[in-house]
């Protein structure tokens, strides 16, 4: 049973159009995280949070928006999508750190989205 | 912020072989290390994870190495075969805000 999943796998989408990306894990962990991966760059963070209600700006912020409505469920929004945009975006959970834990982060199958 | 840089981008050696992938890091007050491999189409998997006390982690035909004096984190796969072949990512932490930073990954290929 996973315990991050994400929908769609897959989304073509126009430009200027609005995609919504969603992401459920079932960890219990406080923390989610938004990456993109595109060849040659690894994983950027794009938003992340701390838990419900939370949203940060991770390092790619431009052009995106987060919403954390509860803590299973974090979703990545694209509100005027662009064909920069195109490519793989991974979500993540991770643990609080502290005394042991060793807050590494547990990621989902990753979607594929392509802006037309 | 954390700057890390893995190298090389790209790697092939032959079935047996011994493959090394290095990333350096920035912040010296990064404490906890994390390798992830993604097989093709696929999601990043933990491979091992390291905490700073520790130099040396043996994992199933792999070692972990960490220099603290030198900010460098190895992966060395000691005898490669092509179920090996993916790409292989170095994340570091030094970050109470929950945060790793990710090198930019090592595509290796194994060749029979």
């Amino acid at each position: 049973e996973a315990a991050v999943t994400q929908s769609p796998r897959n989304k073509v989408a126009v430009t200027g159009g609005k995609v919504t990306l969603s992401c459920n894990q079932t960890n219990n962990h406080n923390n989610m995280y938004w990456y993109r991966q595109d060849t040659g760059h690894g994983l950027r963070l794009i938003h992340y949070s701390y838990g419900a209600g939370s949203t940060e700006k991770g390092d790619i912020p431009d052009g995106y928006k987060a919403s954390r409505p509860s803590q299973e469920n974090f979703s990545l929004i694209l509100e005027l999508a662009t064909p920069s945009q195109t490519s793989v975006y991974f979500c993540a959970s991770g643990r609080d750190w502290g005394g042991a834990n060793y807050a590494e982060q547990f990621f989902g199958p990753g979607t594929r989205l392509t802006v037309l | 912020g954390e700057q890390v840089e893995q190298r090389p981008p790209h790697l092939s050696v032959r079935e047996g072989d011994s493959a090394v992938i290095t990333c350096t890091y920035t912040d010296p007050n990064s404490y906890y290390f994390f390798w992830y491999k993604q097989e093709p189409g696929a999601s990043l998997q933990l491979l091992m994870k390291v905490f700073s006390s520790t130099e040396i982690n043996e994992g199933q035909g792999f070692t972990v190495l960490l220099n603290k004096k030198d900010k460098r984190l190895s992966l060395n796969l000691t005898a490669a075969h092509p179920g090996d072949s993916a790409a292989y990512f170095c994340a570091v932490s030094a970050d109470s805000n929950n945060r790793i930073f990710f090198g930019d990954g090592t595509q290796l290929v194994v060749k029979p």
